[in-house]
């Protein structure tokens, strides 16, 4: 089955600067590549998503990237903020049942 | 638009006693509703797969008879823990496929916390 690597486990930056975390993926047939937000006690939001016939998108601070030839996509925040501070999960998957990363704990430093 | 809804947000229950966990796709139809268990910063562990008017399909390891799944509706799926232990303490979230978006995104509800004492 699909195994999802997620790294770094946790990240500190401090407000303002850039935050960068990297999934890769094993299975080559997969094909929808999300990225969800936790913050604490409440459930998963989408923030972004990428489809495999797309290298890059990005939606205002938020930006992921998609190498399907090394199997690894990254989500990019940029102008980091407080409220950024949370549990990031990458997703993938080749049809609908999800396959999470460990989760990444970002913490924006004011 | 694509909410999900989750009821009960928490739950303390006895041992031995049945909770009963709701999840609703308030804007959107979902045929297929998804549960999943997490246990403190873990992440998201996918219990079974809920698809509207037919039997649920179960990940391996995941008790069919103590997790039970009814998707009667195209806007709500329930989750019965049965016969809960403190053991099944955890925190539950359901999510939804969003056709009408595309085919494969899911959007989570806010999570039901269940402890059982």
């Amino acid at each position: 089955g699909e195994n999802v690597e997620q790294h770094p486990s946790t990240l500190s930056v401090q407000e303002g600067d850039s935050a960068v975390i990297k999934c890769t993926y094993s299975d080559s047939a997969s094909n929808y590549f999300p990225w969800y937000k936790q913050e604490l006690g409440k459930g998963p939001q989408l923030i972004i998503d990428i489809r495999s016939n797309v290298g890059e998108k990005k939606d205002q601070r938020i930006a992921v990237t998609l190498n399907k030839t090394a199997k690894h996509f990254s989500l990019h925040i940029t102008e980091t903020q407080p409220e950024d501070s949370a549990v990031y999960f990458c997703a993938a998957t080749s049809g609908y049942a999800l396959n999470f990363g460990k989760g990444t704990s970002l913490l924006v430093t004011p | 638009g694509a909410v999900v809804s989750q009821h009960p947000s928490w739950v303390i229950c006895k041992s031995g006693t049945s909770v009963k966990i709701e999840c609703r796709s308030l804007d959107f139809q979902a045929t297929t509703m998804f549960w999943y268990r997490q246990f403190p910063k873990q992440s998201l562990m996918l219990m079974a797969t809920s698809n509207e008017g037919s039997k649920a399909t179960y990940e391996q390891g995941v008790e069919k008879d103590k997790f039970l799944i009814n998707h009667a509706s195209l806007t709500l799926s329930t989750l019965t823990v049965t016969s809960a232990h403190p053991e099944d303490s955890s925190f539950y979230i359901c999510s939804a496929l969003a056709g009408r978006w595309g085919t494969d995104t899911q959007y989570f509800g806010p999570g039901t916390r269940l402890t059982v004492l």
